[in-house]
């Protein structure tokens, strides 16, 4: 299978920033996504990366490298809401549709 | 557009019961798929279609049944609950276009005592 790797937990202060990583291998690569859920929520779509390179959108910015099966999410200007679960989720060109997901990282933000 | 919806939200089973997971989506999309996820292990992939009439097997099927008759519905059956089945199951569908994100339902918190 896909081996998709994060950290577990993460902290930091309101109005910091924090960059969550993800590491993967897959035989077909076709797109990375990042979703956020909050304690007791479903997941949301955050962002999508196919080429390599950085991807903004307001705080949130998603990083891609394809040839170091990496991408990052950056949170700025962190603020109390951010606390939740960050997901990192493989595409592969031979599953239309079909992700595979890290098992999420935690982020706790204090005041 | 309600976009996916599930029922019911929680559920309580004995050992032994059978149940069916509703799930439903209005934006006619091809992909649909179910996910549990327990604590520390993320969204496991249990069952997933490509459209009405095909379904196939993910991560985690053991115990689980679907079906897909129409585009609209993807119904989980649980044949015989166990307790190691519970957990919160979520819904998920997409267009499967490349560029397209799942969009997930509300989610089942189910209990099997």
């Amino acid at each position: 299978g896909q081996n998709i790797d994060q950290p577990t937990e993460m902290t930091a202060t309101e109005g910091a920033i924090v960059q969550i990583n993800c590491t993967y291998q897959t035989s077909g690569f076709n797109g990375l996504f990042w979703y956020q859920q909050h304690a007791g929520e479903a997941p949301t779509f955050l962002s999508y990366n196919v080429l390599d390179g950085l991807e903004e959108k307001g705080r949130f910015s998603s990083f891609l490298s394809r040839s170091k099966g990496y991408s990052y999410l950056l949170l700025k200007e962190l603020q109390m809401k951010d606390s939740a679960s960050y997901l990192c989720a493989v595409r592969e060109r031979s599953t239309l549709g079909r992700l595979y997901f890290g098992r999420g990282t935690q982020l706790t933000v204090w005041p | 557009n309600a976009g996916v919806t599930q029922t019911p939200k929680f559920q309580v089973l004995k050992t032994g019961q059978s149940m069916t997971l509703q799930c439903a989506q209005d934006m006619n999309h091809e992909y649909m798929s179910w996910y549990r996820q327990d604590p520390g292990m993320g969204l496991r992939l249990i069952h997933y279609s490509v459209g009405a009439g095909i379904t196939d097997q993910g991560e985690v099927p053991n115990g689980y049944n679907v079906s897909r008759s129409t585009t609209e519905d993807f119904p989980l059956r649980l044949l015989s609950a166990a307790p190691s089945q519970t957990s919160v199951y979520f819904c998920a569908s997409s267009s499967g276009q490349a560029t397209d994100t799942q969009y997930f339902g509300p989610g089942t918190r189910l209990t099997v005592l």
